[in-house]
């Protein structure tokens, strides 16, 4: 089975500083996909990016970009010139690309963060 | 108007009572999930539904049982609940157009006393 592990309950950054929030995982497939979703205090679910495994190039989505190390099995999330709204718990997920896998997400803990204006 | 919903959003009840927790999606997904959130320990797979037909259990499905009513709705049921059932419950649907990228609702905060 799967496994995905953040192993920061907490982190912090100053206002329109950077922060990079580190997850890895475990698996023997090589075909998958790798998310973060951020959680604001509203509870919603809000995918922030997405990596797909076959993909040697880090996705980027504005402020948001990830450093995708397939052999190191590792998944971080880059946050750039960090803004309050960015303030939110973040969670690293992993799906397996098989057509079986049913679109399952397996998630981290969670990593909360907080951002110092 | 939300393309997934569930009632209610916060509920409390007793143990042994039995609660329902309603799903219901306009984004016309087969797929259907339902989730459990705890504190560091992140989202957790209840059951998943590939379509009216076909209903699995997830990793943690003990203590739980689901309804696939229809495409649209997907309804997840403590028989009898406990303390440990206190959690936030996501249901969740997925596009297997868009790489199986899911779509999550708004979340039930539920507390068993």
């Amino acid at each position: 089975a799967q496994t995905v592990t953040q192993s920061q309950p907490e982190m912090s950054v100053q206002e329109a500083e950077t922060v990079t929030l580190s997850c890895t995982y475990d698996t023997s497939e090589s075909d998958y996909y790798l998310f973060w979703y951020k959680q604001p205090p509203s509870r919603q679910m809000i995918l922030v990016i997405r990596q797909e495994a076959y993909k040697q190039q880090n996705a980027t989505e504005n402020r948001f970009s990830v450093n995708f190390q397939k052999a190191a099995k590792s998944f971080s999330l880059k946050i750039s010139d960090s803004q309050l709204g960015d303030a939110a718990m973040y969670f690293c997920a992993y799906r397996s690309g098989g057509g079986t896998s049913y679109g399952k997400l397996t998630f981290g803990q969670g990593t909360i963060l907080t951002v110092h204006p | 108007d939300a393309d997934v919903t569930q009632t209610p959003r916060n509920r409390i009840t007793k143990t042994g009572k039995r609660i329902m927790l309603e799903c219901s999606q306009t984004k016309g997904h087969d797929r259907m999930y339902w989730y459990r959130q705890d504190p560091g320990l992140g989202l957790r797979l209840i059951y998943y539904s590939f379509d009216v037909k076909d209903i699995n259990k997830g990793e943690i499905s003990d203590g739980y049982s689901v309804s696939r009513q229809a495409q649209a709705k997907f309804s997840l049921s403590l028989e009898s609940a406990i303390p440990n059932q206190t959690a936030l419950y996501f249901c969740a649907t997925s596009d297997p157009d868009r790489h199986n990228e899911q779509f999550f609702g708004p979340g039930t905060r539920l507390t068993v006393l």
